[in-house]
């Protein structure tokens, strides 16, 4: 089955600081999906992705859907103690809504 | 909009027991939903697709019959644990689509605990 592969695994960063993570596959995909997951909640929708190349933001958050289509970024400008959390990322092939999650990324911010 | 809550949040149950997990699509309707379960520090892995008004179809290796999905109409999808045993404790996690895009938009989860 297809596989995503999420890097990095985890991030201890300073308050303020900029931070980027990302994904691929050795498949394509034609939807990427970024999720945030707080302790003992189920994710929470940060950006949709639906074409090769698109860039999209969401306040402090900026991704991308790779123009190969295999790989997506997410980045976090400016990080506040809020943004902790674990972080996924997801495909999207042709079946609509099934997705393939990457194995999260835990972001730790010290104030 | 676009809120998917789930029922119970937290359960215990004693192993041999069934248990069953709501999902519903609060402001919107759902033709299919998703369910999976995630172990402790773990991802989400895909369980089941479950399909309004026809069976769910099943990912390798989930048995059927030890997880029931029954998705009766557009806004509720449920999940029946039968027979639990301690292994089968777990994150189990629905979510809700069909909103013209590919979004899924996440229930809170329930966190079942079998002794």
């Amino acid at each position: 089955g297809q596989q995503l592969n999420q890097s990095p695994q985890s991030m201890f960063i300073q308050e303020g600081e900029d931070v980027s993570m990302n994904c691929t596959s050795s498949s394509i995909f034609n939807t990427w999906l970024w999720y945030k997951q707080d302790p003992g909640e189920g994710p929470v929708l940060l950006i949709a992705l639906y074409k090769a190349g698109e860039l999209t933001s969401n306040g402090r958050l900026t991704a991308q859907f790779g123009i190969t289509r295999k790989d997506s970024f997410l980045n976090i400008s400016a990080s506040i103690p809020s943004d902790v959390g674990i972080y996924f990322c997801a495909g999207q092939g042709t079946n609509a809504g099934k997705s393939t999650f990457g194995d999260g990324t835990t972001l730790t911010v010290k104030p | 909009g676009a809120v998917v809550s789930q029922h119970p949040s937290r359960v215990i149950c004693k192993s041999g027991t069934s248990v069953k997990i709501e999902c519903r699509s609060l402001d919107f309707q759902a033709t299919t939903m998703f369910w999976y379960r995630q172990f402790p520090k773990q991802s989400l892995m895909l369980m089941a697709t479950s399909n309004e008004g026809s069976k769910a179809t099943y990912e390798q290796g989930v048995e059927k019959d030890k997880f029931l999905i029954n998705h009766a109409s557009l806004t509720l999808s449920t999940l029946t644990v039968t027979s639990a045993h301690p292994e089968d404790s777990s994150f189990y996690i629905c979510s809700a689509g069909g909103l013209g895009n590919n979004e899924q938009f996440f229930g809170p989860g329930t966190r079942l605990t079998v002794l």
